[in-house]
C-alpha cells in the first residue's frame, strides 16, 4: 500500500512570497489532515478534511492560508504571503480510522 | 494550562535501562490517547494506543490514569534504537481531532 506523499519535500522563499504544497493521502482514506510543525514543537493541526469539507480549521490563520481538496482526495495547501514565522515541516495527514498516516512533510524555510 | 503537556527531555539513559514519560492532558472528557514515536527529520509514526486497561507491546508498557489525566509510556531494556521524540496525542472529544504534546526526547546512550 502506497503511503501518504507530499511535494515539494523543500521549499526556500523570501518573505512576502506565495508557495504551495501538495498531499496525495493513502487510496481510500476519507480524513485528511494537514499539521505544521515547528522546531522543537509537537504537530500542530491547521486544518482536517472529511472528504472534501472541512471539518475544523479553528487553527488555520485564514488571512494568509488556505487549503483545498477537490474531489475528496488530493489537497493543496497555500500560503500567501509568507512570514518569517511560517517556517516550520508542513505535515499531511490521513486515516480511515483512529491511526493517523503521515507524509514524509515540506520543510519551509522563510528568508 | 496547555491541553497536552509533556516534560521535553531529553531523558539519556544507557542501554538496557528502564525508562517512563508521562503526559497530562486538561480535558477529562478525553476519549482516546496514543503514543507516536518520531525519528529526527522524519514523520511521527504510530507507536501504540493507550486503553483503559492499560496497554503492552513487548518492551513497551502505555496506561491511562483517568482521575489523574495523565498517560504514560514505559520502555523496558532500552536500545540504541529507541532513541528518539515520544509525542502524546489526545483525541479530546471523540472526534477525529488530535492534539499532540510537544514530545519528549529520549536518548540512549552505549
Amino acid at each position: 500500500e502506497a503511503g501518504v506523499a507530499q511535494s515539494p519535500r523543500y521549499k526556500i522563499i523570501e518573505k512576502r512570497q506565495s508557495v504551495a504544497f501538495w498531499c496525495n493521502p493513502i487510496s481510500g482514506h476519507a480524513t485528511l489532515y494537514w499539521y505544521q510543525q515547528i522546531l522543537g514543537q509537537g504537530p500542530k493541526l491547521l486544518i482536517q478534511f472529511q472528504n472534501n469539507g472541512v471539518v475544523d480549521d479553528s487553527q488555520l490563520p485564514k488571512d494568509r492560508f488556505s487549503a483545498e481538496r477537490l474531489k475528496g482526495v488530493d489537497s493543496t495547501l497555500k500560503i500567501q504571503p509568507a512570514k518569517l514565522e511560517d517556517s516550520a515541516v508542513y505535515l499531511c495527514a490521513s486515516s480511515r480510522g483512529v491511526e493517523q498516516y503521515f507524509g514524509p512533510g515540506t520543510r519551509l524555510t522563510v528568508t | 494550562r496547555k491541553e497536552v503537556e509533556q516534560d521535553p527531555g531529553p531523558f539519556n539513559v544507557p542501554e538496557g535501562a528502564t525508562v517512563a514519560f508521562n503526559c497530562t492532558y486538561s480535558n477529562s472528557a478525553s476519549q482516546s490517547f496514543f503514543w507516536y514515536r518520531q525519528d529526527c527529520r522524519k514523520e511521527p509514526k504510530l507507536l501504540m494506543s493507550v486503553y483503559s486497561s492499560g496497554n503492552e507491546d513487548g518492551r513497551f508498557t502505555a496506561q491511562l490514569n483517568r482521575a489523574s489525566q495523565y498517560i504514560s509510556l514505559l520502555i523496558r531494556d532500552s536500545k540504541l534504537s529507541d532513541s528518539a521524540t515520544y509525542l502524546c496525542v489526545v483525541n479530546p472529544s471523540g472526534t477525529y481531532k488530535y492534539i499532540f504534546g510537544t514530545g519528549t526526547r529520549l536518548k540512549v546512550l552505549a
